[in-house]
């Protein structure tokens, strides 16, 4: 069936770079996504990906995508203590569905 | 700004209780969904809306029914609420069937 899976912790010094990782199973998926909660919000659409690419970079975040291992990754460059939140990732193939979602903590 | 708007950011409601979370978008999407997130589980999908009068069933729908009256309005009610309904409840809705949606700012509902 669908599943998509997230560690849950990942810390971090100020200024270095994060990589969240995240597998999935669905191989019809057609878009995943990247999603950023931050405390007492609801979430935030970070940035998205085709299934036919393999990379995207957008300013400081770069999505990388293996889609014969069905493993998506985020890497957020020179984190910021701003970026402390929870990360989520998401498949859609004809339904959203979202991983655990991964807590980064940015330590000064 | 667009905005998905939840009418209430804290609730706590007895059990037994009829329960109703309402959300409102100003984005004239055709698409809304109600989920609930528990940690260490993420977002689970309860209920969805296509169009308006129309509700298709998520991954979780037992204890709960969804109301779309208007298409920028759509409720979730727990008929009876229960303990192991408590949890954060969040609203979205999106424009296309992809998956780029809108959350609200969730309602966190607590039943004694």
């Amino acid at each position: 069936g669908e599943d998509v899976e997230q560690s849950l912790f990942l810390s971090v010094r100020e200024g270095d770079s994060s990589v969240i990782n995240c597998t999935y199973t669905d191989s019809s998926s057609t878009y995943l996504y990247w999603y950023k909660q931050e405390p007492g919000a609801g979430l935030q659409l970070l940035t998205y990906i085709f299934s036919n690419m393999d990379m995207k970079q957008d300013q400081r975040l770069t999505v990388l995508l293996n889609k014969k291992d069905k493993h998506l990754s985020l890497r957020i460059a020179d984190t910021q203590t701003g970026d402390s939140a929870i990360y989520f990732c998401a498949e859609f193939g004809g339904k959203l569905i979202f991983g655990q979602g991964t807590e980064l903590s940015v330590k000064p | 700004d667009v905005k998905v708007t939840q009418s209430s950011r804290y609730l706590v409601k007895r059990t037994g209780e009829k329960v109703f979370l309402e959300c409102v978008q100003d984005m004239d999407h055709e698409n809304m969904f109600w989920y609930r997130q528990d940690p260490g589980l993420g977002l689970r999908l309860i209920y969805f809306s296509y169009d308006v009068k129309m509700k298709e069933k998520g991954d979780i729908p037992e204890g709960y029914s969804v109301s779309r009256e208007k298409k920028e309005r759509f409720s979730l009610i727990l008929e009876s609420a229960s303990t192991n309904q408590t949890s954060m409840y969040l609203c979205a809705s999106s424009l296309s069937r992809g998956g780029g949606y809108t959350f609200g700012s969730g309602t966190r509902l607590t039943v004694v």
